[in-house]
């Protein structure tokens, strides 16, 4: 069956400007969440959907990061007015439930900012 | 643990050893943790979990101990094989609260034929 989906694989864009990174969930999963991993470093958690519930954002490093997930299923994260320091790469993850279950990860977005 | 950034800690092994990775993980209301290899350009792949009511759980050449007194999670691979060179992650969660898995600096595995 498919995994986690992300796209696009890379994006390269200028500071200033606003990205919006994709991520298609595993079918069935009702858990969906977003980390970031900088350059030689684990992750950092960023935001949890978790079905209707409303999403836990206290990983957001600031209001230029948002993100929504539309149906239960896809989610997207936005990035306004990007910044040098946002070059990570952007990894989705999600769950059959959320909390004690196993996480699988897309081969996330690899974003750079000139 | 602290990121130690670019400078990972690195295992090497000879293939056909067993390997031991370690990890202290950081809150001890941690009740579910997770190891994840991650290999240049992929995401993390889920390798094997445990729960805090067991101290060891094993998989296919791999094994798992838990030991919450000190709070020190280790990942043991049996015949190490050159596809097994990778960066490992230890990552703990709570099943209750904030759902979030919190990750260790990752150690990389480097297998010499």
């Amino acid at each position: 069956g498919a995994g986690v989906s992300q796209s696009p694989s890379n994006k390269v864009t200028e500071k200033g400007k606003d990205v919006e990174l994709r991520c298609d969930p595993i079918s069935g999963h009702t858990a969906l969440y977003w980390y970031r991993q900088s350059l030689g470093q684990g992750l950092e958690f960023l935001i949890y959907f978790q079905g209707n519930s409303a999403p836990d954002k206290s990983g957001l490093p600031s209001d230029r990061f948002s993100a929504e997930r539309t149906g239960g299923s896809v989610s997207t994260l936005t990035i306004q007015r990007t910044q040098q320091e946002d070059s990570a790469v952007y990894l989705c993850a999600s769950s059959l439930a959320g909390g004690g279950e196993p996480q699988h990860f897309g081969d996330g977005t690899r974003l750079s900012i000139l | 643990g602290e990121s130690v950034g670019l400078h990972l800690p690195t295992l090497s092994v000879q293939e056909g050893d067993n390997s031991i990775i370690n990890c202290a993980y950081s809150n001890s209301a941690s009740d579910y943790f997770i190891w994840y290899k991650q290999e240049s350009g992929k995401g993390p792949q889920f390798i094997i979990d445990i729960r805090s009511n067991m101290d060891k759980r094993q998989g296919q050449r791999v094994t798992v101990l838990l030991n919450k007194t000190v709070k020190h999670l280790s990942l043991q691979i049996a015949a190490t094989q050159p596809g097994d060179s990778a960066v490992y992650f230890c990552a703990e969660n709570m099943d209750t609260g904030r759902r979030a898995l919190t990750f260790g600096s990752g150690t990389r595995l480097q297998v010499q034929p």
